[in-house]
């Protein structure tokens, strides 16, 4: 069961452009969803966060919108730059303890100058 | 700054073989964690520990088992490597408090043949 979901699998836009990846949650104890961006070769690195309580988050050109109610939540880069071009990953976490992060399939993200 | 260090970063093996995996991490963190990648189905949790000697099992443990000696030092073995195995493992760590950031290693990235 793929408790976090991730759409498109694959995104192109050109270089100014502004991407859109979302991503959907089933559980409803998830409270802070972290996106990872992540280059060939590379672990994931932390992008930017948001908790359940926020229903918006952004640093620079990266901005969450997060929809409780709905389960969904976006991310928005801005400008997109070729140096974006990476796989983006959504990930979910709740209360409880252990700081178990829940993935996303991932999303693919190609800027074109 | 954080870090994670995995090793081998690449390793071919032996269908049947037995393998060791080692993550060694420098940020005081209490809470490690083994995760495997494949296409298409993002990170996916194998084992965890939250505290030297004791280990727990993530949502895919079948086929691994995993040690931790010490806080640093997290290990994940595969007692008979199987040719499902074959796929780019990562090692992380973070803090105890809830929505603290997870490090990543760069991966081990193993073939079993």
């Amino acid at each position: 069961q793929q408790q976090v979901r991730q759409s498109p699998q694959s995104l192109t836009v050109w270089e100014g452009e502004t991407a859109i990846l979302n991503c959907s949650y089933e559980n409803s104890a998830f409270d802070y969803f972290p996106w990872y961006q992540q280059f060939p070769g590379e672990g994931p690195a932390l992008l930017i966060s948001i908790l359940s309580v926020s229903n918006k988050k952004e640093d620079g050109r990266f901005t969450i919108f997060f929809n409780k109610r709905e389960k969904k939540l976006s991310l928005h880069i801005a400008d997109s730059q070729p140096g974006d071009s990476a796989t983006y990953f959504c990930a979910a976490s709740g209360p409880g303890g252990n700081n178990k992060l829940t993935f996303g399939q991932g999303t693919v993200l190609s800027v074109i100058p | 700054e954080a870090a994670v260090t995995q090793s081998p970063r690449s390793k071919v093996a032996v269908t049947g073989g037995k393998v060791t995996l080692s993550c060694h991490q420098t940020n005081n963190h209490d809470y490690m964690y083994w995760y495997r990648q494949d296409t298409g189905h993002g990170l996916r949790l194998i084992h965890y520990s939250y505290v030297a000697d004791s280990t727990e099992k993530g949502d895919i443990p079948d086929g691994y088992k995993a040690s931790r000696p010490s806080q640093e030092n997290f290990s994940l073995i595969l007692e008979l490597a199987s040719l499902s195995q074959t796929a780019v493992y990562f090692c992380a760590s973070t803090g105890e408090i809830q929505g603290t950031e997870v490090f990543f290693g760069k991966g081990t990235r193993l073939t079993v043949v």
